[in-house]
């Protein structure tokens, strides 16, 4: 079953705006990955951070993780036409195998030119 | 690298045939699965694998056999086939980092339509 859901569930922004995408899961985890998936594609990993984290940066990404509340947030600067796609969260949960990735519903951003 | 690779691209069956999903994988890694993603429920694990001879069920393995003979190759069978699995379907590939985290590589995926 869906660990992590993200919220909120469509975003449309503007180019130059900055997008955020939270996600909130449920059990303990080992570390929490954000995906991207444009459409009609496969999903491609964008950035993971560790539970032991609480903040990560990848280029135009921002990663922060609230192990306390069990949530974490997706933030892309500057946003661009091309950043227009699903974004998915997946934790790996501390029980049952941290390669069993559990994938929230997405959430779908598109960015006006 | 050719990455994930997926055969076919599209596939419509009728209820009640069978068929393989192929995949196949040339960077060497150890665990491989199978996902079905439908709008709005994002991606469930039918089945998966850590290794070569090794597989277990996923959340939706009812429906799906899978085998893993070698490192490279892990094809889905879908048994007798029904409108319910009509889906997008996706393999992926990863390999321990340091510290046991798994990043996974997706194929593009099969667009399969069961009437």
């Amino acid at each position: 079953s869906q660990q992590g859901e993200e919220d909120p569930q469509a975003l449309s922004i503007q180019e130059g705006e900055n997008a955020t995408m939270n996600c909130s899961y449920k059990t303990s985890i080992n570390n929490l990955q954000w995906y991207r998936q444009n459409s009609g594609r496969g999903l491609v990993h964008l950035i993971l951070i560790r539970s032991n984290e609480r903040e990560k940066h990848s280029g135009r990404l921002r990663v922060t993780l609230d192990t306390s509340k069990k949530s974490s947030s997706l933030l892309i600067t500057a946003s661009r036409a091309a950043d227009t796609a699903s974004y998915f969260c997946a934790t790996a949960p501390t029980q049952g195998g941290s390669e069993k990735l559990v994938f929230g519903k997405g959430m779908k951003l598109t960015v006006n030119p | 690298n050719a990455g994930v690779t997926q055969t076919p691209k599209f596939q419509v069956l009728k209820t009640g045939q069978s068929m393989t999903l192929q995949c196949a994988q040339d960077m060497n890694h150890e665990y491989m699965s199978w996902y079905r993603q439908d709008p709005g429920m994002g991606l469930r694990l039918i089945h998966y694998s850590v290794g070569a001879g090794i597989t277990d069920q996923g959340e939706v393995p009812n429906g799906y056999n899978v085998s893993r003979s070698t490192t490279e190759d892990f094809p889905l069978r879908l048994l007798s086939a029904a409108p319910s699995q009509t889906s997008v379907y996706f393999c992926a590939s990863s390999y321990s980092t340091s510290g046991g985290a798994y990043e996974q590589f997706f194929g593009p995926g099969t667009r399969l339509t069961v009437l």
